[in-house]
């Protein structure tokens, strides 16, 4: 049984254009939740997912930021004009549809490098 | 995957009590931080400790890092009813994340 994917693992983009990282959860699993890492901080949740729907969004930057959970595919979360300021690690964690607290799967992150 | 394991899995206790929390984990660490999880929501970040510190403190909160034994523990004192969570440890080994399965915490008013 695979665990939680992301690719890339490492992603350079310059200033100015597209993010795109994908997160494939666990079989079995329909939430997503994305999280951001700032170095030497810790996780801050920005969204939660489920197929073809976003739960809770709180976490999201207003502009630039988006992310869809499709009902085949991966998730995506979407980072449009990237910024110096976006530079960091993006985690995602998959949860089957019964929710539990000690079910959160995490994959091993994308590395985002804005030059 | 996996790499904290936290110890105990589930944990009850009474409004007011101390609720204490285990980690252990395997490899060197630059950091190790704690994540609280109410049902359904995501993850919040509590609390980080770096390899070369020992204690912590954040408000009610309290972790240790003995790196000599590979554990950690948080502890939470007097506890609320609004404390009931799920606590996760994860270690960071050169920009390497590792969470744990978490503990399950229950208090009871």
């Amino acid at each position: 049984n695979a665990g939680v994917m992301q690719n890339p693992r490492h992603l350079v983009r310059r200033r100015g254009q597209e993010a795109r990282l994908r997160c494939s959860p666990m079989k079995g699993h329909s939430h997503v939740y994305w999280y951001r890492q700032l170095p030497e901080e810790g996780l801050k949740f920005m969204v939660y997912l489920q197929k073809e729907n976003i739960i809770d969004e709180s976490g999201m930057p207003k502009e630039r930021f988006s992310a869809e959970f499709p009902k085949e595919g991966p998730s995506i979360l979407r980072i449009q004009q990237v910024v110096r300021g976006d530079s960091a690690a993006y985690f995602c964690a998959s949860s089957p549809p019964r929710l539990g607290a000690s079910e959160q799967y995490f994959g091993p992150g994308t590395r985002l490098t804005v030059t | 995957s996996q790499q904290g394991e936290e110890d105990p899995q589930a944990l009850s206790i009474q409004e007011g009590e101390n609720a204490t929390m285990n980690c252990s984990y395997k490899t060197s660490i630059n950091n190790l931080q704690w994540y609280r999880q109410n049902s359904g929501r995501g993850l919040v970040h509590l609390i980080l400790i770096r390899s070369n510190e020992r204690e912590k403190h954040s408000g009610r909160l309290r972790v240790t890092l003995d790196t000599s034994k590979k554990s950690s523990s948080l502890l939470i004192t007097a506890s609320r009813a609004a404390d009931t969570a799920s606590y996760f440890c994860a270690t960071d080994a050169n920009n390497d994340m590792r969470f744990g399965a978490g503990t399950r915490l229950t208090v009871k008013p």
